[in-house]
């Protein structure tokens, strides 16, 4: 079954504690994003990665990290979490091509206190 | 600079009654287009996409959409709400640089 994966999918935390959301899509797909949701600001990217090696700031970048060593997988990093970073997380995959649709994670809420 | 609009932040309609939620798109680019639905506490599902090739789209669950290039409008319909309709429901934009553009939302209520 075609499916993006995001562990975990609740997680509280304390301030400053480092955290990272793993994100694995077994599609084969080039290009990886994150997203957090918040209340009235609707989805908002983070970063995304349009291959191996290659990543690139989204929108809302500040306080966050990511990596793309594998294909399959696009972890985001919180290296020192502050409580304006909790949210609900979301990774997308999607084929390289622009009339492809984005396939999404379950989503991980998380809480830093 | 692309982007999606999303008229409404909240719709609310009867059970039985017609569904319009409303999507205008800006994109130097002939844009590719998608709605997604978000029930509570759940991921996002993709309802359907335009991509060209027709410019009537059928999706899931009854809905559909259509692309109109004179008004850069996308909106979703279906002819009769349910309640299981009830959702956050967004419009999608995917420029030829395969960059995500979301609206902001539109929350759908169904009153019984």
């Amino acid at each position: 079954e075609a499916q993006v994966t995001q562990n975990p999918r609740y997680l509280i935390t304390v301030t400053g504690k480092k955290l990272t959301v793993t994100c694995s899509q077994n599609m084969n797909h080039e290009y990886m994003s994150w997203y957090r949701q918040d209340p009235g600001l609707g989805l908002r990217q983070i970063y995304y990665s349009m291959n191996v090696e290659v990543t690139d700031k989204g929108d809302v970048p500040e306080g966050y990290k990511v990596s793309r060593k594998e294909k399959r997988n696009f972890p985001l990093i919180l290296e020192s979490p502050s409580p304006n970073q909790t949210s609900l997380y979301f990774c997308a995959s999607s084929a390289g091509q622009s009339n492809t649709e984005a396939f999404f994670g379950q989503g991980t809420r998380l809480t830093v206190v | 600079a692309q982007s999606v609009t999303q008229l409404d932040s909240h719709v609310s309609v009867s059970e039985g009654t017609p569904v319009l939620l409303r999507c205008n798109y800006s994109s130097s680019y002939s844009p590719s287009l998608f709605w997604y639905v978000q029930h509570p506490n759940k991921g996002l599902q993709l309802l359907l996409k335009y991509t060209s090739a027709a410019t009537l789209v059928k999706g899931i669950n009854g809905f559909e959409a259509e692309f109109k290039k004179s008004e850069t409008s996308f909106h979703l319909t279906k002819p009769s709400a349910h309640m299981s309709d009830a959702a956050e429901y967004f419009c999608v934009g995917k420029t030829s640089y395969d960059k995500v553009i979301f609206g902001p939302g539109t929350s759908l209520s169904v009153i019984p």
